[in-house]
């Protein structure tokens, strides 16, 4: 089975813009989450998806967001890119449950100039 | 809330010696735990998890974990360090009082390096 993609694997934007990421799930998962990964605040939690809805947040302002679409597959967005941005983004995939592990893609580096 | 803590940022190990990354966490109510690890530019890989019944878990490339609730520890360990064990490690954990069915929100430690010396 091939694991979790994500696309582009790097990227650089400068302050303002916006970007969206991918992430294609493990065939038959149905669940994806995004972590952000910095040096200073470690890996946090970002979102859930679950069957094309959000079902858990964490705590991040509103330039961040996402969806899911019907094949799984998920996108994030962040708008009005700020320097604080620049990390590593994780997705992660499970089938969904109490007792599913979450399998992780490479993840996208996002830089901020 | 629920928290984990890795008080060892980094961890220095003989090869050929065991080696321990510690982990302690905080939940409400019973913990759902987890191992990754991270080798330099890629995403985290799944080493083992816990869930309830025996408290020593066996996972990935010969690693295993011990659970101790009253310590609210779940230390990783390996018997005989090799030197590709070199890695970043995290702890996790998932407070199952608050879970619903399929809350994958997953809390993560602060992350210990392992280095393995040959």
């Amino acid at each position: 089975k091939a694991g979790v993609t994500q696309t582009p694997r790097y990227l650089i934007k400068t302050r303002g813009q916006q970007v969206t990421l991918s992430c294609s799930p493990i065939s038959g998962h149905r669940s994806v989450s995004w972590y952000q990964q910095t040096p200073g605040q470690g890996l946090q939690f970002l979102f859930e998806y679950f069957s094309e809805t959000q079902r858990n947040k964490g705590n991040f302002p509103g330039r961040f967001s996402g969806r899911q679409f019907s094949n799984s597959r998920s996108e994030m967005n962040v708008s009005t890119l700020e320097l604080g941005d620049s990390a590593l983004y994780l997705c992660a995939s499970s089938l969904g449950g109490n007792y599913n592990e979450q399998f992780f893609g490479p993840g996208t580096r996002l830089t901020v100039l | 809330a629920q928290s984990v803590a890795q008080p060892e940022d980094q961890v220095n190990v003989a090869e050929g010696n065991p080696l321990t990354v510690k982990c302690t966490y905080s939940v409400s109510g019973n913990p759902y735990l987890f191992w990754y690890v991270q080798y330099p530019n890629r995403g985290l890989q799944f080493l083992l998890k816990y869930i309830t019944g025996d408290n020593l878990v066996k996972g990935s490339y010969g690693f295993e974990a011990e659970f101790n609730k009253s310590q609210t520890s779940f230390h990783l360990k390996k018997p005989s360090a090799l030197v590709s064990d070199s890695a970043l490690y995290f702890c996790a954990v998932r407070d199952m009082e608050i879970t619903n069915f399929g809350n994958e929100k997953l809390t993560f430690g602060t992350g210990t390096r392992l280095t393995i010396i040959p």
